[in-house]
């Protein structure tokens, strides 16, 4: 089984903190990506990586970077949090083009 | 630009009731077509997918068929149980692979 895991389920963060949410994946996908999850708006497509150091934004990348050094782990990185950025963040990874997206667990955000 | 349109929720059905949860999309070309379920506290799994026109998906009861004549692929069931609970998403990957729309989500509550 395919398994993408998530650093945290829950984080507190403040106002201008910079926050860092990782993600795992053990079975030597090529692709990775960054989705957010808002009621009413479904998932939105923050970042994508086709591969080791290679990344592409998504619909909404500002306001977050990504880091991806090793072809199994994806960071997402807010430099400095917002309010607006408390939501649920989704991590896909997909073998290739065409394939599935598997998603991890997810981390709900909250910065006060 | 492509995009996916499901119904509006939330659905609440009884047990052993029949579901269906509508989906189109717009797309140029031939895209491949996903249903997701994201269960309570989890992250999103794939439930079915189509990747050619008249293609039926189906898993654990769900069925879904590619339709491009009306350029749909509602979900359906024909008995849902109470651990059918969740929130329902219809993706759309396109050809190349580089573009994944979710729709915004359907949620689900199926009473005993």
């Amino acid at each position: 089984d395919v398994k993408v895991t998530q650093s945290s389920r829950y984080l507190v963060k403040r106002t201008g903190e910079k926050v860092f949410l990782e993600c795992v994946q053990d079975m030597d996908h090529e692709n990775m990506f960054w989705y957010r999850q808002d009621p009413g708006l479904g998932l939105r497509l923050i970042y994508f990586s086709y591969d080791v150091k290679m990344k592409e934004k998504g619909d909404i990348p500002e306001g977050y970077s990504v880091s991806r050094e090793k072809k199994e782990r994806f960071s997402l990185i807010l430099e400095s949090a917002s309010t607006n950025q408390t939501s649920m963040y989704l991590c896909a990874s997909r073998r290739g083009l065409q394939e599935t997206q598997y998603f991890g667990p997810g981390t709900r955000l909250l910065v006060l | 630009g492509d995009s996916v349109t499901q119904m509006e929720g939330p659905v609440t059905l009884s047990e052993e009731a029949f579901l269906t949860i509508n989906c189109t999309y717009t797309a140029t070309g031939y895209p491949s077509l996903f249903w997701y379920v994201q269960y309570p506290g989890e992250g999103l799994q794939l439930l079915l997918k189509a990747t050619k026109a008249d293609d039926k998906g189906s898993n654990k009861g769900f069925e879904a068929t590619y339709r491009k004549e009306t350029t749909s692929f509602h979900l359906e069931k024909g008995s849902v149980q109470v651990s059918d609970s969740a929130v329902y998403f219809c993706a759309l990957s396109d050809r190349s692979g580089n573009q994944f729309y979710f729709g915004t989500g359907t949620s689900l509550t199926v009473i005993p």
